[in-house]
């Protein structure tokens, strides 16, 4: 399964709420994961089964959708949350997509 | 605290081997499938490898099966990679990641990574 990120690059300003998409080429069922990668660090977990919050993450990051589309969205944006984000699919073979690389306008 | 800690990275020619370790702390390693993911410079993630909790099971993608080698020792809490007849398209940071589970097969710990470069 192919999975695409838009966009490849986001602005938005602190307070926003910002919106992530991610693309399945065939249907996911649920079975994808949200990463955050700051600059020089590894990936960090911050939603499993399309909706689930991993432990520890503030509740401004939430997850939605189905079938091939999904959707990472962060309620009011905090400048810590500059950020490389990954979707990662893992309901046949486990795949990343592009990343969405979030900075301040 | 779980903590992953990669290391055997470095520079090696086209062609040629290197095997990278990981050491786990703070979980029982014995009861995870653990993995290695990479990152090209300013690229993506890959996955790389899983091994199950035996090592009596491992997965690879085609952009490197039979080249790459997944293996664990529960006994010391160590993961390894031995990377054969390696190429430039190699060169990244390899991340040591852990599963958080059978089928449910998101990684949610994951080490610092540490980096390859091929090249001649």
């Amino acid at each position: 399964i192919q999975l695409t990120q838009s966009p490849s690059l986001l602005s938005a300003s602190v307070g926003d709420r910002v919106t992530l998409s991610c693309k399945g080429s065939q249907n996911i069922n649920n079975y994808l994961a949200w990463y955050q990668q700051k600059l020089g660090e590894a990936p960090k977990l911050l939603i499993y089964n399309t909706n689930s919050l991993q432990t520890g993450i503030p509740s401004r990051f939430s997850g939605s959708g189905s079938g091939t589309d999904y959707t990472l969205t962060i309620s009011s944006l905090q400048p810590e949350d500059v950020a490389t984000y990954f979707c990662y699919q893992y309901n046949n073979g486990w795949t990343f997509g592009g990343g969405t690389k979030l900075e301040l306008k | 605290e779980v903590q992953l800690v990669e290391s055997g990275g470095g520079l090696v020619q086209p062609g040629r081997s290197l095997k990278l370790s990981c050491a786990a702390s703070g979980f029982t390693f014995s009861n995870y499938y653990m993995a290695w993911v990479r990152q090209a410079p300013k690229k993506g993630l890959e996955w790389v490898a899983t091994i199950s909790t035996s090592g009596s099971r491992t997965y690879y993608p085609d952009s490197v099966k039979g080249r790459f080698t997944i293996s664990r020792d529960n006994a010391k809490s160590s993961l390894y990679l031995q990377m054969n007849s390696l190429k430039s398209e190699d060169t990244a940071t390899y991340y040591c990641a852990r599963h958080y589970g059978y089928n449910h097969w998101y990684f949610d710990f994951w080490g610092p990574g540490t980096m390859v470069t091929v090249s001649s």
